[in-house]
């Protein structure tokens, strides 16, 4: 079944502790994505990658890491969080060609990261 | 900077009504545009994806359109179901240099009542 999976699920940690999401899909996508979702302000993009070795910010990047060492996985890492990075997080994926604007992007199921 | 607004906010409807969810955007220079589905505890799931060039796109009972001149997308679902309720929301997408960045809007939270 052709998915994006990530993990974990949930999650409940303490400010400055290192964490790290998982990411990864099966569909050989090119193209890779970070999101958050919060109340009154809706999902925004935080990294994404358009391959393998080639990452970039999104509209909120800040406290945030990434990595693309493989095509099929992406993982999210918070460094050291903080309460303000509780959030919902969506990884997204879709094929990328240079080109070509219209394929649809795929979502995981979300992680919900609470920070205290 | 985009900016995707979803009007209304929350709906609630009987069982076998047929709605129209509202989507507008502020910059109608956009590639594509993509409604999704919501479902409490779950990711994102792609319902339709209306291409720059295209004026609407169907799936079963669902039907979107777009009009990009007014910057503006409806997504029209025909006799709803309790099955329906979800939240919906609408993403364009810029163009190729935002990295293939959606912007959303908040959604509309539907609810069908049996």
């Amino acid at each position: 079944e052709a998915q994006v999976t990530q993990n974990p699920r949930y999650l409940i940690t303490v400010t400055g502790k290192k964490l790290t999401v998982t990411c990864s899909q099966n569909m050989n996508h090119e193209y890779m994505s970070w999101y958050r979702q919060d109340p009154g302000l809706g999902l925004r993009q935080i990294y994404y990658s358009m391959n393998v070795e080639v990452t970039d910010k999104g509209d909120v990047p800040e406290g945030y890491k990434v990595s693309r060492k493989e095509k099929r996985n992406f993982p999210l890492i918070l460094e050291s969080p903080s309460p303000n990075q509780t959030s919902l997080y969506f990884c997204a994926s879709s094929p990328y060609f240079l080109g070509q604007r219209d394929y649809e992007q795929y979502f995981g199921p979300g992680t919900r990261l609470t920070v205290t | 900077k985009q900016e995707v607004t979803q009007i209304p906010a929350a709906l609630s409807v009987p069982e076998g009504e047929n709605l129209v969810l509202n989507c507008s955007f502020t910059d109608s220079a956009i590639y594509n545009l993509q409604w999704f589905r919501q479902d409490p505890g779950k990711g994102l799931t792609s319902l339709l994806l209306i291409q720059s060039s295209q004026r609407e796109q169907t799936s079963g009972r669902l039907n979107a359109s777009l009009d990009k001149s007014s910057g503006r997308s409806t997504l029209y679902i025909a006799a709803s179901q309790p099955g329906d309720s979800a939240t919906y929301l609408c993403a364009v997408r810029q163009d190729e240099t935002s990295g293939s960045r959606l912007t959303f809007g908040e959604g509309t939270q539907l609810t069908v009542n049996p």
